[in-house]
């Protein structure tokens, strides 16, 4: 695989539940994103990741909470979501330093019910 | 604190004309990056075009080009020759030069395009 993989493509949660989406870079980038897209608002960044370190924290809720055990790999642990939460969730990476491009991946479209 | 504004929510083209997708920015920077992404029914984004603000030639990308205006904080994307592929939204986005924290972007709210054949 090549570029920006994230999974699953679509997920439907109620507010109870807890669950993980996951983004995987084959680019060999160092920096690593987490957006929210909502229905008419422009894209939020939410978390940055620069080697490892999470290096932005964009005012996020705590029902959100990234993990990045590696400079290849991002996951974005859900629990106790509320239903303003649904939204498409798009994951980035990008060579730190070069003020390069992002590569983004198709996004995680999520519900929350 | 930075902030991108696209005023054109939608906008149509005939295929085979030309369009212009307008942005305009807020910021106090001097040194920065401007782009315009893609974003296709298909949901994954990807870049156009992008415009180093130290630079005063327009970016030119095939069919794709700029209009920087740095004294105006306009950053316009111009499309010939407008094809069926070209239907997506378009997103303008500002990055700040030399951020320690990663190179964070700040998105306009996207014009949504939509090529008639």
């Amino acid at each position: 695989e090549t570029g920006v993989t994230q999974t699953p493509r679509h997920l439907v949660m109620g507010m109870t539940n807890k669950k993980s989406l996951k983004c995987e870079q084959h680019l060999g980038h160092n920096a690593m994103y987490w957006y929210k897209q909502s229905a008419k608002k422009p894209l939020e960044l939410m978390f940055v990741y620069n080697f490892k370190e999470q290096t932005e924290n964009n005012s996020v809720p705590s029902r959100f909470s990234p993990e990045c055990p590696n400079s290849s790999h991002l996951f974005l642990h859900l629990h106790t979501l509320q239903p303003e939460d649904s939204a498409l969730y798009l994951c980035a990476s990008s060579q730190r330093g070069l003020e390069d491009e992002q590569f983004f991946g198709p996004g995680t479209r999520l519900t929350v019910l | 604190a930075q902030t991108v504004t696209q005023s054109q929510p939608e906008m149509s083209v005939q295929e085979a004309e030309t369009v212009t997708l307008s942005c305009t920015y807020d910021t106090s920077e001097n040194n920065y990056y401007l782009f315009w992404y893609k974003q296709p029914p298909s949901r994954q984004m990807i870049l156009v075009i992008r415009q180093e603000a130290y630079k005063q030639q327009n970016a030119t990308e095939n069919r794709f080009s700029v209009n920087f205006q740095k004294a105006a904080k306009s950053f316009s994307l111009k499309i010939s020759d407008s094809q069926l592929g070209d239907t997506a939204m378009y997103f303008c986005a500002f990055m700040k030069h030399g951020s320690n924290a990663g190179n964070m972007l700040t998105f306009g709210g996207g014009t949504r395009l939509m090529v008639k054949p």
